[in-house]
């Protein structure tokens, strides 16, 4: 089974902290992406990743950042955390050749008072 | 762009009622056609998918037929039990191996 793991279920930090969130997955996928969940806004696109170092903005980047050093791994960074930033973080994967299935992190809550 | 239209919920039924999400989307070309499921407390996982047009995915009781014509992708079931309260999304994906998600709908079944 695919298996991806973040590093943190919940996560509370202070405005102004630079926050790391970490994804690791085992299945030697070329993709990787983050997303955050809001209420009523569903899933928007954060960054993704097509190979190691390889970045691509999503719909949402700004206030973030990504980091890619190993193919197993991605971490998003939040360089200033604002308040506005308080919510779900879904890591994901998928193979690489086109129309792949993405399968997903448990997420990670964040809260940023 | 890309973008996908689903029935707002919340949606609550009683065991063993039947299911429709409806699910419609806009894209250019070919994409392929997503249902993922979000148990409480979870990430996403994928319920079923089709890759083409008159594909039917199916999984654990669930349908969902690629219906190019009405540029749907309508989810089913014909007996709902309560272990399948979650919320569930629609998406697609495009040539650029990114995923857009419809708002998500929220399924309550009670017994």
């Amino acid at each position: 089974d695919v298996k991806v793991t973040q590093s943190s279920r919940y996560l509370v930090k202070r405005t102004g902290e630079k926050v790391f969130l970490e994804c690791v997955q085992d299945m030697d996928h070329e993709n990787m992406f983050w997303y955050r969940q809001d209420p009523g806004l569903g899933l928007r696109l954060i960054y993704f990743s097509y190979d190691v170092k390889m970045k691509e903005k999503g719909d949402i980047p700004e206030g973030y950042s990504v980091s890619r050093e190993k193919k197993e791994r991605f971490s998003l960074i939040l360089e200033s955390a604002s308040t506005n930033q308080t919510s779900m973080y879904l890591c994901a994967s998928s193979f690489g050749t086109g129309y792949d299935e993405q399968y997903f992190g448990p997420g990670t809550r964040l809260t940023v008072t | 762009g890309n973008s996908v239209t689903q029935m707002e919920g919340p949606v609550t039924l009683s065991e063993e009622a039947f299911l429709t999400i409806n699910c419609t989307y806009t894209a250019t070309g070919y994409p392929s056609l997503f249902w993922y499921v979000q148990y409480p407390g979870e990430g996403l996982q994928l319920l079923l998918k089709a890759t083409k047009a008159d594909d039917k995915g199916s999984n654990k009781g669930f349908e969902a037929t690629y219906r190019k014509e009405t540029t749907s992708f309508h989810l089913e079931k014909g007996s709902v039990q309560v272990s399948d309260s979650a919320v569930y999304f629609c998406a697609l994906q495009g040539s650029n191996y990114k995923l857009t998600f419809g708002k998500g709908t929220l399924l309550t079944v009670n017994p």
